[in-house]
């Protein structure tokens, strides 16, 4: 079965710090894959995505995170973490388009000062 | 409208009763989504309609929860016989799921078994 792992349940980072979030797929062909954010009290939104070219991808916010197919990962990376970045963020993927959107259990951001 | 809509907000019911939570999808969106939030167990998906296909209703964790899409929108999950397990946070998702397309969420019903 298919499956996504977010080895980290939460991390805390120094304000200015830099930021890496770790995410692994269970599943042999390429996948589409997306980082999620969830601010308390707000709804998901869609960071970034990976379908198929360049394996490096940008999204919003400052976010940005590399597809490694021998690594089957999808890290999400920001340079300079900002107080506002604390929220639960979380990887999705789904096997090929029009499967469904498999999530992870989340990580949780907390920016110190 | 202009985003996922879900229906009500907040429930609390008995447990016993039966439940139903709405979702009203984007206008146009083939594939709708469900999924359970509960406290660090993540997003749980629960059942996927993508246009005229058969349901993928892989993730309904007992016989107990059920969902069906009347005319290619509207979306409406039922809970039977509800169990204080099932208090969550319920959350609803549609995208047109072709190439390089997300998927928009609402902003969740959530249920309180009592």
């Amino acid at each position: 079965a298919q499956s996504v792992t977010q080895p980290d349940i939460h991390i805390t980072v120094s304000e200015g710090a830099s930021l890496e979030l770790r995410c692994n797929y269970s599943y042999g062909a390429t996948p589409y894959l997306f980082w999620y954010v969830q601010s308390p009290g707000q709804g998901l939104q869609l960071l970034l995505k990976y379908f198929s070219g360049d394996t490096l991808v940008q999204g919003i916010k400052g976010f940005e995170a590399e597809f490694k197919r021998s690594q089957s990962s999808f890290n999400l990376r920001k340079p300079s973490v900002h107080w506002s970045d604390a929220a639960e963020y979380f990887c999705a993927v789904a096997r090929q388009a029009g499967t469904a959107l498999i999530f992870g259990k989340g990580t949780t951001l907390s920016v110190s000062s | 409208g202009a985003g996922v809509s879900q229906s009500p907000s907040n429930k609390v019911t008995e447990k016993g009763k039966d439940v139903e939570l709405r979702c009203d999808p984007i206008s146009g969106h083939t594939a709708l989504y469900w999924y359970r939030q509960s406290l660090g167990q993540g997003l749980e998906f629960l059942i996927y309609f993508q246009g005229n296909s058969a349901p993928d209703k892989s993730g309904l964790p007992s016989d107990r929860f059920s969902a069906e899409r009347t005319g290619g929108s509207v979306s409406t999950l039922t809970i039977q016989r509800t169990q204080q397990e099932d208090s969550a946070v319920y959350l609803c998702a549609s995208s047109l799921w072709t190439e390089n397309t997300e998927a928009f969420f609402g902003q969740g019903t959530r249920l309180t078994v009592v």
